[in-house]
């Protein structure tokens, strides 16, 4: 149990356009949803926490306009990343919290974005 | 803010060789996890520590939590190539929100 899946994997796009990622809990429902970047060979960096039902929660330095995120049911959140540039390429991984007891997460395989 | 420093940065270890990674935070967690990377993969849960001194292992990997709650290890016993990979830490902030660490790549020559 506690698959998450995202889609798409990968995804090229040109500079400007926007691109929507989506990340769903399979076999549970999650109220809780993060979303994180990853550049490479560093660490993840939390962007973002999303409450199904509610306005998502961003970290300091995150601009809520450039990175929408709409957690529409408690098995499905969205990041859309608008009018994209190059340095928003990245490896975008969502995650998602099954039991809040235990506060462990579950991540999708994540997005590997690249514009051009 | 509140930081979570894992060390080293890299590791290089001949096969069969021991492996650990040290994780400290810069405030008390109310626990810890910790977490493997493939290359090219996205982060897969280990395990979970959350009482102030508590050791669990799985298999070859031994997970500490110091006593202050503070810090923690993860030690690699005679490692194997399969161990390759970047392990993370990541402390649950008391506002709820997982810190992850720098991670330790770990790279095993056969």
């Amino acid at each position: 149990g506690a698959v998450v899946s995202q889609h798409p994997s990968w995804v090229i796009c040109k500079s400007g356009t926007s691109v929507k990622i989506e990340c769903r809990s399979l076999d549970f429902q999650a109220t809780t949803m993060f979303w994180y970047r990853q550049f490479p060979k560093q660490s993840l960096m939390l962007m973002a926490t999303s409450n199904e039902g509610s306005k998502a929660t961003y970290e300091q330095g995150v601009e809520k306009d450039k990175f929408l995120i709409n957690h529409a049911s408690l098995t499905l959140s969205t990041l859309t990343v608008t009018s994209a540039h190059p340095e928003d390429s990245s490896f975008y991984i969502c995650s998602a919290d099954r039991d809040t007891s235990q506060e462990t997460q579950y991540f999708g395989p994540g997005t590997r974005l690249l514009v051009l | 803010g509140q930081q979570v420093m894992q060390i080293p940065q890299y590791q290089h270890v001949q096969e069969g060789e021991d492996f650990t990674t040290y994780c400290n935070s810069s405030t008390t967690l109310s626990n810890i996890q910790w977490y493997k990377q493939r290359p090219g993969g996205h982060p897969v849960f280990l395990i979970q520590l959350v009482k102030s001194g508590e050791v669990k292992k799985q298999k070859r990997l031994t997970f500490q939590f110091g006593e202050a709650k503070k810090n923690s290890s993860l030690h690699i016993t005679a490692t194997q190539t399969t161990d390759v990979g970047t392990y993370f830490c990541a402390g649950t902030s008391n506002t709820g929100k997982l810190i992850f660490g720098q991670g330790t790549t770990l790279q095993v020559k056969p």
